[in-house]
């Protein structure tokens, strides 16, 4: 059983284009995450949602768009892609305050935008 | 803000040599201390994590302790094998207005040679 699994795993998409990333979680975790890794391997939180409610929104440009159905199901929407796009996207959700910070990821989305 | 600084990589050691990876951190109040691994081609996995002052934690052969005088957890195993490459996140969580979050440092990517 794949604890938190997303999809696609490989995207490669066109300037200006608009693609959905998804990502789903079986463990019962009530807050749920996306992260950015650059090429550097440099990890950046992006969103947080706990319990569908949008918690932390860190600075993206408003092309990203979080939508959250269920508590269960986090997926990440991207307008007008941009070169500088380009990274591995990775959803990851913990369940506060059991978890103390402790979060599951998910293999990432690698996201080349061409 | 809070941040993590942990040493600039790559990092390569022959099997069965002592690591250490050093791992700063900044925080207000309390933060829970993680290390988590990156395997190629994979996601990130927690491999282990201290929640108070003087707590070690350890998993796997490596150890790291939470040090608040020194505000560190450096990361460190006394015999390193091969399957050990990786990339290695130092990182905190802390809890703001209720709202839980991983910052994470640069990661420091260790390459083991036979």
């Amino acid at each position: 059983d794949t604890a938190v699994s997303q999809t696609p795993k490989y995207l490669v998409t066109q300037m200006g284009n608009d693609k959905s990333i998804k990502c789903e979680q079986n463990l019962g975790h009530d807050t749920m995450y996306w992260y950015k890794q650059d090429s550097k391997k440099f990890l950046k939180i992006m969103f947080s949602y706990n319990n569908k409610e949008l918690i932390i929104n860190e600075t993206v440009p408003n092309r990203f768009s979080p939508k959250s159905p269920d508590k269960a199901h986090l997926n990440l929407h991207i307008n007008s892609l941009e070169l500088g796009d380009s990274a591995v996207y990775f959803c990851a959700s913990s369940h506060r305050p059991r978890s103390r910070g402790e979060a599951f990821f998910g293999q990432g989305t690698r996201l080349t935008v061409v | 803000g809070d941040s993590v600084t942990q040493m600039e990589g790559p990092v390569t050691l022959s099997e069965e040599a002592f690591l250490t990876i050093n791992c700063t951190y900044t925080a207000t109040g309390y933060p829970s201390l993680f290390w988590y691994v990156q395997y190629p081609g994979e996601g990130l996995q927690l491999l282990l994590k201290a929640t108070k002052a003087d707590d070690k934690g350890s998993n796997k052969g490596f150890e790291a302790t939470y040090r608040k005088e020194t505000t560190s957890f450096h990361l460190e195993k006394g015999s390193v094998q091969v399957s050990d490459s990786a990339v290695y996140f130092c990182a905190l969580s802390t809890t703001n207005f209720g709202n839980e979050k991983l910052t994470f440092g640069t990661g420091t990517r260790l390459t083991i040679i036979p």
